[in-house]
């Protein structure tokens, strides 16, 4: 069964200090994998793209991983700041192109001052 | 700015009644989807439109209904509202199919519609 699983639920950590979100996923066959960062009530945006031959990417202070064999993601979050309070969704694409996403349910990251 | 807008912003009716939720699609993209997000859950499909026609459908209610008409505009009409149907929909769009070359599977969201079953 194509599922993607995002840990943990929620998070709260202080400003300035750096977290990982994790997902893993049982999407197959595989295309690519996006994170999102939804803010509280407001549509997501789509953060960083993975696919099948990519490790890392970066795009500012956030950092996304892959492992295609172990079928499992993180997202770096270096510096945290307020504006980084958000819920995280992880999306899994089984093959090229925006059909038959599989979602996560998001992991809500608080930062306190 | 995604590009995507809905309408409305906020709605609030009472249990029985029926709503139409309006989308505006990025311009070029011919793929609309609909999404429902109830407080603190994660995103739920509902239904998937390309260029006017059905393409796919999640978990859409027998009341809920959609159309993506000739603008490439599409409605969400939601009818004998119930209090659980109180929630976020959100309308996101793409450049086309799974294949398409240009098709990187973005999604692009509105801001979602708020809608208060009361």
């Amino acid at each position: 069964k194509n599922q993607v699983e995002q840990s943990p639920q929620s998070l709260i950590i202080l400003e300035g200090k750096n977290c990982t979100l994790q997902c893993n996923y049982t999407v197959s066959p595989f295309s690519n994998l996006r994170w999102y960062k939804q803010d509280t009530g407001r549509g997501p945006v789509s953060l960083t793209i993975m696919t099948f031959s990519e490790n890392t990417k970066s795009n500012g202070r956030y950092t996304a991983t892959l492992d295609a064999d172990t079928k499992q993601s993180s997202l770096h979050i270096t510096a945290s700041q307020l504006s980084d309070s958000a819920s995280y969704i992880c999306v899994v694409s089984p093959r090229a192109g925006a059909n038959n996403l599989f979602f996560g349910t998001g992991t809500r990251l608080t930062v306190i001052p | 700015d995604s590009g995507v807008t809905q309408t409305p912003k906020h709605l609030i009716t009472a249990t029985g009644q029926r709503v139409t939720l309006r989308c505006s699609p990025r311009s070029g993209d011919l793929s609309v989807y609909w999404y429902q997000q109830s407080l603190d859950q994660g995103l739920q499909f509902l239904i998937q439109y390309y260029n006017g026609e059905e393409r796919a459908k999640g978990n859409i209610l027998e009341r809920f209904s959609a159309q993506q008409f000739p603008d490439l505009h599409s409605e969400l009409n939601l009818s004998s509202l119930e209090l659980g149907d109180s929630a976020l929909y959100f309308c996101a769009s793409s450049v086309g199919l799974a294949g398409d070359r240009a098709n990187t599977g973005e999604l692009f969201f509105g801001e979602g519609s708020r809608l208060t079953v009361l």
